[in-house]
């Protein structure tokens, strides 16, 4: 399947800081990747959706000043935590839509990155 | 997109089939049921995915009822690598669509 990367894997950082997360789809082009957000033990809860080229569609309750989203190009999609405190700790995951078409039919499918834990002190 | 209703955790022996039950009465025509699942601190992995007929590959089979209304994930010889947390999400294949995570089944795979 395809491959999409993460980085950092983790980091840990003061509160009031920025910190930026890269997405990366390593063997494809994606001009839909997503970003989600874990808290533990509760399930994945989607942030925004971000579209190569424009801005990135953020879903309700999500604030997009403090979640800066970037996609400047078909293989990259950056999240910034701007002003991070430790509400804001949590497990950041990126997917990356691939899609086209293949042997008479479409498809349409996310391959997730492994994820980027963020601990704010 | 429709909902899905899993049981929140389920425990199967090394070795033994695990079967993983998802409930989407309300599905549409044109959704499919996608299964992912997610190891601690990784992120989702694709498992496999149909729109109204059984389909098998390498990691697992899905079973589709003839209504459509649920599914069946089976793990035919499950592993101690197979212990995750296991979501059954309904959608659509068109457009960048958004997949909606459920609070999946913890499955526990028991040596």
């Amino acid at each position: 399947g395809a491959v999409v990367s993460q980085h950092p894997s983790r980091v840990i950082c003061k509160s009031g800081t920025s910190v930026k997360i890269e997405c990366r789809s390593l063997d494809f082009q994606a001009t839909t990747m997503f970003w989600y957000r874990q808290f533990p033990k509760k399930s994945l809860m989607l942030m925004a959706t971000s579209n190569e080229g424009s801005k990135a569609t953020y879903e309700q309750g999500v604030e997009k000043d403090k979640f800066l989203i970037n996609h400047a190009s078909l293989t990259l999609s950056t999240l910034t935590v701007t002003s991070a405190h430790p509400e804001d700790s949590s497990f950041y995951i990126c997917s990356a839509r691939v899609w086209g078409l293949a042997g008479g039919g479409g498809y349409n499918e996310q391959f997730f990155g492994p994820g980027t834990r963020l601990t704010v002190l | 997109d429709a909902k899905t209703t899993q049981p929140t955790s389920m425990d199967c022996a090394e070795g033994r089939a695990a079967n993983l039950p998802c409930n989407h009465s309300t599905i549409s025509g044109n959704e499919y049921v996608y299964w992912y699942r997610q190891i601690h601190s990784q992120g989702p992995q694709y498992i496999i995915h149909g729109l109204k007929n059984n389909e098998t590959n390498e990691m697992a089979s899905l079973i589709i009822t003839e209504d459509r209304k649920s599914s069946t994930l089976i793990l035919p010889h499950a592993t101690l690598r197979d212990t995750a947390v296991y979501y059954c999400i309904v959608r659509v294949v068109q457009g960048a669509q958004k997949l909606v995570f459920g609070q999946g089944t913890r499955l526990t795979i028991n040596p």
